[in-house]
């Protein structure tokens, strides 16, 4: 069984640009969570999405969004990036029992 | 609030010692309890979970883990480490089943020499 694939894997932007990072979970899962890791702040819950609507959602600003498909891949999306979203960004999908798989991450450096 | 707390940031253990990583939590019910794995570049890999129940969880790798309430601490151990046990390990709690927003804490770097 495939396991969650993040895309894509690293990129480079610049301040005011938008950014979208895209993950495919393990098939049969419908839930997908986002988390954000960088030195400073640890790994912080962004939002999940199950069944294509956003079931929980941590404490980030409206500049982080999301979404998911009716195949349960979730896109990401962070608008008016500023050089504090630089980050390991991670997906994780869950057959709904609490367990969480995580990606690889998509590591964000903003400029 | 809730919170979880991993005092120790780095520890170095040599080969086939035994480890234990500490973690304490806050909240005012029991949560949902998990240790995570996370090698260099690498993405976060579940070592063992706690619900309900037997409060003396074994996880993959050799690895356990004790739920205490009284002293609410869910503490990481492994008899004999191995070399390719260095990385770092996360304590993570959840306040409901089924919903994934886990709180970590910040994480212990093993270093693991021969």
């Amino acid at each position: 069984k495939a396991g969650v694939t993040q895309t894509p894997r690293y990129l480079i932007k610049t301040r005011g640009q938008q950014v979208t990072l895209s993950c495919s979970p393990i098939s049969g899962h419908r839930s997908v969570s986002w988390y954000q890791q960088t030195p400073g702040q640890g790994l912080q819950f962004l939002f999940e999405y199950f069944s294509e609507t956003q079931r929980n959602k941590g404490n980030f600003p409206g500049r982080f969004s999301g979404r998911q498909f009716s195949n349960s891949r979730s896109e990401m999306n962070v608008s008016t990036l500023e050089l504090g979203d630089s980050a390991l960004y991670l997906c994780a999908s869950s057959p709904n029992t609490g367990e969480l798989f995580f990606g690889e991450g998509s590591r964000l450096t903003v400029l | 609030a809730q919170s979880v707390t991993q005092p120790d940031i780095h520890i170095t253990v040599s080969e086939g010692a035994s480890l234990e990583l500490r973690c304490n939590y806050s909240y005012g019910a029991t949560p949902y309890l998990f240790w995570y794995v996370q090698s260099p570049g690498q993405g976060l890999q579940l070592l063992l979970k706690y619900f309900s129940g037997d409060t003396l969880v074994q996880g993959i790798k050799g690895f356990e883990a004790e739920f205490k309430r009284s002293q609410s601490s869910f503490n990481l151990r492994k008899p004999s480490v191995h070399w390719s046990d260095a990385a770092e390990y996360f304590c993570a709690v959840g306040l409901v089943t089924g919903a994934n927003n886990l709180f970590f804490g910040t994480g212990t770097r093993l270093t693991v020499i021969p």
